[in-house]
């Protein structure tokens, strides 16, 4: 079974663009989540969508958006970029999205904002 | 009332020997501990997970102990090898929430 895949796998942008994130979950996985990571605020989770609906966000600014298809893939949006949102931006599934179950991560897309 | 505060930082240990990572946590509806371990590169991949309602959990080489009245749990990791250099995160979730809150990290280094 093919593992998460995140696409692209690096992305360079300037201040004040946009940029959209891929996310293919495990084939069956109806849960995604996306989780920012920086070496300076770890691991933070962003949003969960589960068949087509968000179910969780969490505290990052409106900038950031997501939504999710109908086969479960997921993007991630960002919206006028600042250089602080320089990260590895990591996607996650899971079967239902239940706590307790585990949560598969991709390789991540590293954004490189100047 | 959501942080997972992780200690240490970074842990240098020899082969064969037992590191150890605790994390401690404040929010009493935390009910889901996984640990995760990320190399270089890679997103980070569930190494073992345990419920408040068990002590202690051995997966192979990793154990979890978990003190649910101190609110602490630690990852131990026996006959270390340097192939487990890596960074070790502990995460803690709610059955309302499902979202991860992770620890901030040990880089382990297993020297040969």
């Amino acid at each position: 079974k093919a593992g998460v895949t995140q696409t692209p796998r690096y992305l360079i942008k300037t201040r004040g663009q946009q940029v959209t994130l891929s996310c293919s979950p495990i084939s069956g996985h109806r849960s995604v989540s996306w989780y920012q990571q920086t070496p300076g605020q770890g691991l933070q989770f962003l949003f969960e969508y589960f068949s087509e609906t968000q179910r969780n966000k969490g505290n990052f600014p409106g900038r950031f958006s997501g939504r999710q298809f109908s086969n479960s893939r997921s993007e991630m949006n960002v919206s006028t970029l600042e250089l602080g949102d320089s990260a590895l931006y990591l996607c996650a599934s899971s079967l239902g999205g239940t706590t307790g179950e585990t949560q598969y991560f991709g390789p991540g897309t590293r954004l490189l904002v100047l | 009332q959501q942080q997972v505060k992780q200690s240490p930082q970074s842990l240098i240990v020899q082969k064969g020997g037992i590191p150890i990572i605790n994390c401690a946590y404040e929010n009493t509806a935390f009910d889901y501990f996984p640990w995760y371990q990320q190399f270089p590169g890679k997103g980070p991949a569930l190494l073992i997970a345990i419920r408040p309602d068990v002590s202690e959990k051995k997966e192979g080489r990793f154990t979890i102990s978990f003190n649910k009245s101190a609110k602490q749990f630690s990852l131990h990791i026996m006959d270390s090898q340097p192939g487990d250099s890596a960074t070790y995160f502990c995460a803690a979730s709610d059955t309302g929430r499902r979202a991860l809150t992770f620890g901030s990290g040990t880089r382990l280094q297993v020297q040969p």
